[in-house]
């Protein structure tokens, strides 16, 4: 399983754009890249996943560059419910594929 | 998107007791159930693994005689925690996965052993 390495916490304030960038050094040619939100004594809800370039969806922006070691996700004009914790996870979709979660990106946003 | 439902969303139960969590896809047939737990602040952790029909496939460390998994229908797959003590208390959380790119999780439950 590829391993990820995320920041471990990022401040933001209403209204701005938070970009949270994500490594997997070691992605496979197969894997996904996808994102997940978690909010306290809830399950994580999917966000947005890709494979390459960029993939835009109502809530997210994920940009991949060309070698695929990294992604960024970006959350346009975040507000005070976007604070909770994301999760960026590379796997392979198209075998039942497992998801090893990293640490998570605790993202705060103040008014 | 697809959806999973867990259930209870919570429980609280005596030392000893045994606790049975369920956890159903609605929408589409999963071949495959994932079982996470998550302490307080922390990751999710991969409990075991478990295809419709066959026997469950524990990650290391986890007791499989502890943690019992069964998924006997392509909709439905029951995590019962055995002969419960505090330490077991956490958040367990349930994944579906069939033939969909993406991943799709339950609600959790949140499990308090007294």
């Amino acid at each position: 399983l590829a391993k990820t390495t995320q920041p471990i916490s990022m401040d933001s304030y209403e209204g701005q754009e938070v970009n949270i960038t994500c490594s997997h050094n070691n992605i496979a040619t197969n894997d996904y890249i996808t994102w997940y939100q978690q909010f306290p004594s809830q399950g994580p809800r999917f966000i947005i996943q890709g494979y390459k370039t960029k993939v835009t969806n109502e809530v997210a922006s994920l940009f991949i560059p060309a070698d695929r070691k990294s992604s960024t996700l970006s959350l346009p004009r975040v507000s005070l419910s976007d604070t909770a914790v994301y999760y960026c996870l590379v796997g392979d979709p198209s075998n039942d594929y497992k998801l090893s979660f990293g640490a998570g990106t605790t993202v705060t946003v103040r008014a | 998107g697809a959806v999973v439902s867990q259930h209870p969303s919570w429980v609280i139960c005596k030392s000893g007791t045994s606790v049975k969590i369920e956890c159903r896809s609605l929408d589409f047939q999963a071949t495959t159930m994932f079982w996470y737990r998550q302490f307080p602040k922390q990751s999710l952790m991969l409990m075991a693994t478990s295809n419709e029909g066959s026997k469950a496939t524990y990650e290391q460390g986890v007791e499989k005689d502890k943690f019992l998994i069964n998924h006997a229908s392509l909709t439905l797959s029951t995590l019962t925690v055995t002969s419960a003590h505090p330490e077991d208390s956490s958040f367990y959380i349930c994944r579906a996965s069939g033939g969909i790119t993406e991943a799709f999780f339950g609600q959790g439950t949140r499990l308090t052993v007294v």
